[in-house]
C-alpha cells in the first residue's frame, strides 16, 4: 500500500499571505495525485488533479506541483474562504487502491 | 449539473447490515466509474470501493473486503453499497463520488454524505 504523508498537520497563515502544503508518497505515484479541499460540514471538493491541473472553477491562486514522491499545493494569497482541511490522494495503483494523506488543516493566524 | 445524493444512513447495531444508495443525475451515469469513501468523526478520508462503469469490475479496500459489496443499477442511475457485519469502527460519514473516467482516476464530484452510526 502506498502511504501518503502530509505536512504540516496544521498550518497557521494570515489572510493575504502564501500557504504551502506538502504531500509525500512512500513510493512513486508519477503525476497521479489529486488535492481536495474540505470545509466543516461539507463534502470534499476536487481542487487539483494530475498533480498540477486545476479543476473546473478553481481559482488561479491554487496551484499544484511535483511528481514522483514529492508534491506541493500552494495558495498564493489566502482568502477567508480558503481556510479548510486539504487532502492529497494518489490514484497510481492498478488494480485501484486509493490512499489519502491524513490532511492539513489550514487555519487563520 | 452533476448531483449525487446518498441515502439509507442511520443507527444500526453491531453485526447488523445496512444498504446505502447514491442517486446520480446531471451526467451519463453508465459512462463513469463510481466510488464509496468514508470519514470517521473527526478523522480523515478513507477510500472503500470502486466499481467500473459497466459494473463488471469491483475493487475494495482491505478494511471492508468481504463485508461490503458495491453495486450499481445503470437503468436507475443509482450506486449502492451493501454493508454487512457492521462494527463500531464503521461509524462514519459515507460519501459516494464520481470517477473522472471508467474507474481508476480521481474523484471529480462528491455527494453530501450519509451518516452511519454503529452502536448498541
Amino acid at each position: 500500500e502506498i502511504v501518503m504523508t502530509q505536512s504540516p498537520a496544521t498550518l497557521s497563515v494570515s489572510p493575504g499571505e502564501r500557504a504551502t502544503l506538502s504531500c509525500r508518497a512512500s513510493q512513486s505515484v508519477s503525476s497521479n495525485l489529486a488535492w481536495y479541499q474540505q470545509k466543516p460540514g461539507q463534502a470534499p471538493r476536487l481542487l487539483i488533479y494530475d498533480a498540477s491541473t486545476r479543476a473546473t472553477g478553481v481559482p488561479a491562486r491554487f496551484s499544484g506541483s511535483g511528481s514522483g514522491t514529492e508534491f506541493t499545493l500552494t495558495i498564493s494569497s489566502l482568502q477567508s474562504e480558503d481556510f479548510a482541511v486539504y487532502y492529497c490522494q494518489q490514484y497510481n495503483n492498478w488494480p485501484p487502491l486509493y490512499t489519502f494523506g491524513q490532511g492539513t488543516k489550514l487555519e487563520i493566524k | 449539473q452533476v448531483q449525487l445524493m446518498e441515502s439509507g444512513g442511520g443507527v444500526v447495531q453491531p453485526g447488523r447490515s445496512l444498504r446505502l444508495s447514491c442517486a446520480a443525475s446531471g451526467f451519463t451515469f453508465s459512462s463513469y466509474g463510481m466510488h464509496w469513501a468514508r470519514q470517521a468523526p473527526g478523522k480523515g478520508l478513507e477510500w472503500m470501493a470502486v466499481i467500473s462503469n459497466n459494473g463488471n469490475n469491483k475493487y475494495y479496500a482491505d478494511s471492508v473486503k468481504g463485508r461490503f459489496t458495491i453495486s450499481r443499477d445503470n437503468s436507475k442511475n443509482t450506486l449502492y453499497v451493501q454493508m454487512n457485519s457492521l462494527r463500531p469502527e464503521d461509524t462514519a460519514m459515507y460519501y459516494c463520488a464520481k470517477d473522472w473516467g471508467s474507474g481508476g482516476f480521481y474523484f471529480d464530484y462528491w455527494g453530501q454524505g450519509a451518516l452511519v452510526t454503529v452502536s448498541s
